[in-house]
């Protein structure tokens, strides 16, 4: 089965800990995405890759960082920087330019201890 | 002001009812229009794709854009408990990195 998958389903930070959400994808799609979803502000964009090695700062980078090694991979690192990690995190991916539409995973929800 | 606007509801409606859920958009540019349906701690999943005004139908579901007053809907007849989820609505203007979303609305439908 094609998809997105995302891991851990739920992950917990201690205060000035950095941890990474993982996005894997089959796919084959050249973008990937990470959006962060707080109740009642819709998906904001973290940061997004067009092509393996190479990432661009969305709405809302500060205090988070990524890689894009692999075509399927695009890992999330949330830095003890973010103030207020606690969010349910998204990964998305598309085709690539000409093509609009977004899959996205299941989410991963970071709680802060 | 918000570039896409959503009312979060929560709405709720009986079974079989027609449903309509909106969002309005000040941005001129956004050619590329969708609806996602999100169910409690999931992923978004894809619902209706639309390019540019007009309308989409896909089942039950209808996707209408007007972009002369910047208004796009959706519309779901016969609506079931299994259609109980939230809503987004989203645009971009050309490329995915300056894709927009709406905040979402809750839709409750109850047997």
């Amino acid at each position: 089965d094609g998809g997105i998958t995302q891991s851990p389903k739920y992950l917990f930070r201690k205060e000035g800990q950095n941890v990474t959400l993982s996005c894997e994808q089959n796919l084959n799609h050249d973008a990937m995405y990470w959006y962060r979803q707080d109740p009642g502000q819709g998906l904001r964009l973290i940061y997004y890759s067009q092509i393996v090695n190479d990432f661009q700062k969305g709405d809302i980078a500060e205090g988070y960082s990524v890689s894009r090694e692999k075509k399927e991979s695009f890992p999330l690192t949330v830095t003890s920087a973010q103030k207020n990690p606690t969010a349910f995190y998204l990964c998305a991916s598309s085709a690539g330019y000409g093509e609009e539409t977004q899959y996205f995973g299941p989410g991963t929800r970071l709680l802060v201890l | 002001q918000k570039e896409v606007e959503q009312d979060p509801g929560p709405l709720s409606v009986p079974e079989g009812a027609i449903v309509s859920l909106n969002c309005t958009y000040s941005n001129s540019a956004f050619q590329y229009f969708m609806w996602y349906r999100q169910y409690s701690r999931k992923g978004p999943e894809l619902l209706m794709y639309t390019y540019s005004s007009g309308n989409k139908e896909d089942g039950r579901f209808t996707a209408q854009v007007d972009k002369s007053s910047k208004y796009i809907s959706l519309f779901i007849r016969d609506s079931q408990p299994s259609d109980s989820a939230t809503y987004l609505c989203a645009m971009s203007a050309r490329y995915n990195n300056d894709m927009r979303f709406g905040a979402g609305t809750r839709l409750t439908v109850k047997p």
